[in-house]
């Protein structure tokens, strides 16, 4: 059963840092890896996806990374700005092209003026 | 225009009513997806159908019967509904095999609290 952890739960930066969230996955066979975003009250956004055969995707100024050997993927977010404010959701994609999602907990991102 | 799109975006009722969640995409996938968060903001699949298929059901009592009449929409109904029925309902939908729309896109849930 494939269980997602992502680290840290929450976490409080000054504007303009430049910030690395973690994702680890149980279950190395999957199909592809996306990055979300979920404001508060609202649907999610997807952000990046990785195939599984990819190593990394880069979209402005959020770049993924996967290593799906050691089942992890990183999020780093480049010049955070007040409105990068959000939970950010892992979510590993199940072998089989089925689209079955597994997510993480999030992690909940503040950036302060 | 939006991509998917749900109704009602709030729902209060009483325990033991059935109640329906509707949701409708525009985006011409042929595969649909029901997700269900708690309160703890936990997101855990439901059901999935692609091309009016079920292809995903997960372990989801069966006072929850999806419905879809077409590939655009995919209904929600729950019988009975329960305290713990309580979350936030969220559909999606995406175009599985083909590599740039992977993606899933999400409609803006629909928060359910049973009385």
């Amino acid at each position: 059963k494939q269980e997602v952890t992502q680290i840290p739960a929450a976490l409080s930066v000054p504007e303009g840092e430049n910030l690395v969230l973690n994702c680890s996955f149980t279950d190395s066979a999957i199909y592809n890896l996306q990055w979300f975003r979920q404001d508060p009250g609202k649907g999610l956004t997807s952000l990046l996806l990785i195939q599984s055969s990819q190593r990394e995707q880069t979209s402005g100024r959020l770049n993924a990374s996967l290593d799906k050997s050691s089942g992890r993927s990183t999020l780093y977010i480049a010049a955070s700005q007040p409105g990068d404010s959000a939970t950010y959701l892992c979510a590993p994609a199940a072998s089989g092209n089925t689209g079955k999602l597994i997510f993480g907990q999030g992690t909940t991102l503040q950036v302060k003026p | 225009d939006t991509a998917v799109s749900q109704t009602p975006k709030y729902l209060v009722t009483q325990m033991g009513n059935d109640k329906s969640i509707k949701c409708e995409q525009n985006l011409g996938h042929d595969t649909m997806y029901w997700y269900k968060q708690d309160s703890k903001k936990f997101l855990k699949i439901m059901f999935s159908y692609n091309n009016k298929e079920l292809i995903i059901n997960e372990t989801v009592p069966n006072r929850f019967s999806p419905k879809s009449p077409d590939k655009a929409h995919l209904n929600l109904h729950i019988n009975s509904l329960e305290l713990g029925d309580s979350a936030v309902y969220f559909c999606a939908s995406s175009h599985p095999g083909e590599r740039i729309t992977d993606t899933q896109y999400f409609g803006p849930g629909t928060r359910l609290t049973v009385l």
